[in-house]
């Protein structure tokens, strides 16, 4: 079935130490984005990109870092500069067919635990 | 600049209808959502209005939008224990489709 893949679901790390979530889809999706989730915080953009080889910063990108190599794929590095990286982090994706709607599909998420 | 305002915090019983609220800020906004996020899980999408519309139906949902006040609501009929879970309302922004602006999300907590 195509969706989207994020992994892994859970990750603990030691405060220094930079990690890397995994985005990946199948829907032939050409933009993708990730979102953080704090309790009573709502969604905070952190990056997008809407081709290959092209990101963007969303509104809370520092501490944070990505890439775009492959269409299906968007991972998110979690640098020791983000200040207060525990978290819920989300994937989506969007098709240029539902451009007009702007319909986002997302992932699962990922919940990063510091130590 | 954008921003989407909802209420935390909803409890209704089951059988009820639940309401909730989401005012937002841009008025050139084209779309507005709602989406259903269930515990652990990520967002999925449950309705979308365009903004030249006042009111969309599908099934146990009813949408109303207020352009001139900015306003938008999510009607659930009949609502059941199932549909307990966090509801954000989201508008499309001023820079076009490339990203979404969320609210804070409201909790909805269905009891027997």
């Amino acid at each position: 079935d195509g969706g989207i893949t994020q992994s892994p679901k859970y990750l603990f790390r030691k405060e220094g130490q930079n990690v890397t979530l995994s985005c990946e889809q199948n829907l032939n999706h050409d933009a993708m984005y990730w979102y953080r989730q704090d309790p009573g915080q709502g969604l905070r953009l952190i990056y997008y990109s809407q081709i290959v080889n092209d990101f963007q910063k969303g509104d809370i990108a520092e501490g944070y870092s990505v890439s775009r190599e492959k269409k299906e794929s968007f991972p998110l590095t979690v640098t020791s500069a983000q200040k207060n990286p525990t978290a819920f982090y989300l994937c989506a994706s969007r098709s240029g067919t539902s451009i007009n709607t702007g319909e986002l599909f997302f992932g699962e998420g990922s919940r990063l635990t510091v130590l | 600049g954008e921003d989407v305002e909802q209420s935390l915090f909803l409890s209704v019983r089951e059988g009820d209808s639940s309401v909730i609220n989401c005012t937002y800020t841009d008025s050139s906004s084209t779309y507005l959502y709602w989406y259903k996020q269930e515990p652990g899980a990520g967002l999925q999408l449950l309705t979308y209005i365009f903004s030249n519309m006042d009111m969309k139906q599908d099934q146990r949902l009813t949408v109303l939008l207020n352009k001139k006040d900015k306003h938008l609501s999510l009607r659930i009929a009949d609502t059941q224990t199932g549909d307990s879970a966090i509801y954000f309302c989201a508008e499309s922004t001023r820079s076009g489709y490339s990203t979404l602006t969320f609210g804070k999300g409201t909790m909805l907590l269905v009891s027997p």
